[in-house]
């Protein structure tokens, strides 16, 4: 069965604090993934990598910053936290398969 | 530009009811479709995927409709549990994206009430 495990699971921080999410997928996929989820928004992407080293923009990379240090971790990192980053944080992982995105349990943030 | 549009946007539904959830989308190329379910502040649960022209699963008391031709899905819930009680994502897949890009509707929130 593939896992996805997200750390920690809830986060409170305060305004431009500086906050890191971590993502390991324990699959060998290639894809990885980081979106966010705010009421009356389906997930949109952050971040995405396919691979060690490598990382792509998404759809609302402001703010975010991403880091793909192995196959299996890949680490959203926000700088100085801001309120409107408030939001549920979902990471999954893809392999070859076209049909099949895992996802993680997700990451309550509150920024305060 | 929103592409997946679900209706309703919350439902209230009495236990033993039965229910449908609609989902229209402009994904172009479509690759496939599938429904979640998720309850308040947690994770995403697949229900079914759905994958040919005219598609047709069943899982339970969740079946589910797909037409790539009117772009248009629908998830049957029979005999609605408390349980149920959710919000019910529709997530079609993008053909065209090298990345495998999923575009995420807003959901459906559902309700069942004694």
């Amino acid at each position: 069965e593939a896992a996805v495990t997200q750390s920690p699971r809830n986060k409170v921080t305060v305004t431009g604090g500086n906050v890191t999410l971590s993502c390991r997928q324990t699959n060998s996929h290639n894809y990885m993934y980081w979106y966010r989820q705010d009421t009356g928004h389906g997930l949109r992407l952050i971040h995405y990598s396919y691979g060690a080293g490598n990382l792509q923009i998404g759809d609302v990379p402001d703010g975010y910053k991403a880091t793909r240090t192995t196959q299996e971790d890949f680490f959203l990192l926000l700088e100085l936290a801001s309120p409107s980053q408030t939001s549920l944080y979902f990471c999954a992982s893809r392999g070859l398969g076209f049909y099949e995105q895992y996802f993680g349990p997700g990451t309550r943030l509150t920024v305060l | 530009k929103t592409q997946v549009e679900q209706s309703p946007q919350s439902l209230v539904v009495r236990q033993g009811e039965n229910c449908v959830l609609q989902c229209n989308y402009s994904v172009t190329p479509d690759n496939h479709l599938r429904w979640f379910k998720q309850d308040t502040g947690k994770g995403l649960v697949s229900l079914t995927v759905l994958v040919d022209q005219k598609d047709k699963t069943s899982n339970g008391r969740y079946s589910a409709t797909l037409d790539k031709d009117a772009k248009h899905s629908t998830l049957h819930i029979t005999a609605t549990l408390l349980d149920d009680t959710a919000t019910y994502i529709c997530v079609v897949g993008d053909r065209g994206s090298a990345l495998g890009r999923l575009h995420f509707g807003a959901g459906t929130q559902l309700i069942v009430i004694p």
